[in-house]
Order: C-alpha cells, then structure tokens, then sequence
C-alpha cells in the first residue's frame, strides 16, 4: 500500500534561518507531487507542484523553493524564514495516467502535516 | 477549475444525518465534485468523488442535481468524529493541460456534531 511520511512534525524556527521539510512518498512510482500550506484559521494554499524529477511549478511568489532530487522525494526549503512563514505545511501525492486523467480515483493522499512556528 | 460555495458552519446532532451543501454553478461537462474533510491540525482526507451521478462508499454518500449545479455530501448517522471542516470542490480529471491533478481549496463548512 502507499504511504506519505513528512518530517519533522513540529519546528520551532527564529526569523531569519534557514528551512527544510522533506516528504516522501511510498509504495507508488512517477507520483505527482504537491506542497500546501494552511495559515492559522484559514484554508489551505498550492504552494508547489512537481510531475516529476526535477520538474517544479511555484502557484503563488513567495520566499519558499521546491526540490525534487528522486522520484518519491519532495523538500520545501527556505534560506531565510519571515515571520510570515509560520504555518502547517502539507505535503500530497496523487497519480495520473500517462495521457492525464486519473488512475484509481484521482485524489490527493495527503501527509500528516509539519507545523513551523517562526519568531 | 470551478468555483463552489459552501455555507461557513453547520451543526448536527450526533446520530443524526447531516447534509452538507455545495453550489457549483458554473461546473463544466467534464468536471467532477470532490468532497474532503480537515480534522483539526490533520492533513485533509478524500471523502468521496462524483461525476453525475449520485456515489456512496462507506464514509458517505453525494448527491449531485441533474442540472449538476449543486450537490450535497450526506453523512448518514453523524458521530463526535465527524467533527471537522468539510470541503467541495470542483475538478476536471484529466491532468494535462494546466490542471496537474491540483486541489483548490476554498474555506469549507465547519460541522460541529453535537452529543
């Protein structure tokens, strides 16, 4: 079966330092591959989407990049946090047929979320 | 990808259905309706999926009107469990083009299941 792990859970960061979250995905190959954030109380927001290796789509400019080294492996990284950085990050996978459309249902399976408090 | 609207906050009593609405209004012919759930500080889960017409599985059950301009998402008998942010959204299934699979999230309806 698949599964999606993110870590770390829980981060603590001081305005100005450098990030990493790293998610990956297993039990399925060439997954599509997508980084939200929720700030407190309100909805969640596409911040990157990959379809592949190496492959990165920004959804809206931000102080945030995107990495895709291997396959079923997703980091979100900053060089410098703001304080405007703090948020539940959420990392998701889905898999679409080689022409588009949607293998199995065509949901999105999400991971358990990294909570990143900047001060 | 269509956009939908939700009313912000709903209430149940526990065992009860509860009957969630969505509008789509402007959903096109090869648009489907996702139904998601957010429990508190949790990544969100896929509920259900419908194209026209109406699904069940054992989590709950759409409905979607004939002229697919809304929808309701029924959770037969509401559990405390059930409390969480409920959220509709409007999709194509192909991912080429400009979609990619993605998931637009609006602000959902907050179902509070009371005992």
């Amino acid at each position: 079966s698949q599964t999606i792990h993110q870590w770390p859970a829980t981060l603590v960061q001081p305005v100005g330092s450098p990030l990493s979250l790293e998610c990956t995905v297993e039990g399925t190959s060439n997954p599509n591959l997508y980084w939200y954030r929720q700030a407190a109380g309100r909805g969640l927001q596409l911040l990157f989407y990959s379809v592949g290796i190496g492959q990165i789509s920004s959804e809206v400019p931000q102080n945030l990049s995107a990495s895709r080294p291997q396959d079923r492996q997703f980091i979100l990284s900053s060089k410098k946090l703001l304080l405007s950085d703090s948020g539940f990050y959420l990392c998701a996978w889905s898999v679409w047929g080689p022409r588009g459309g949607a293998r199995g249902t065509g949901e999105l399976f999400f991971g358990e979320g990294s909570r990143l408090t900047v001060l | 990808d269509a956009k939908t609207t939700q009313p912000p906050s709903m209430d149940c009593a526990e065992g009860r259905a509860a009957n969630l609405p969505c509008n789509h209004s402007t959903i096109s012919g090869n648009e489907y309706v996702y139904w998601y759930r957010q429990i508190h500080s949790q990544g969100p889960q896929y509920i259900i999926h419908g194209l026209k017409n109406n699904e069940t599985n054992e989590m709950a059950s759409l409905i979607i009107t004939e002229d697919r301009k809304s929808s309701t998402l029924i959770l037969p008998h509401a559990t405390l469990r059930d409390t969480a942010v409920y959220y509709c959204i409007v999709r194509g299934s192909n991912a080429g083009g400009t979609s990619y699979g993605k998931l637009t999230f609006g602000q959902g309806t907050i179902l509070t299941v009371h005992p």
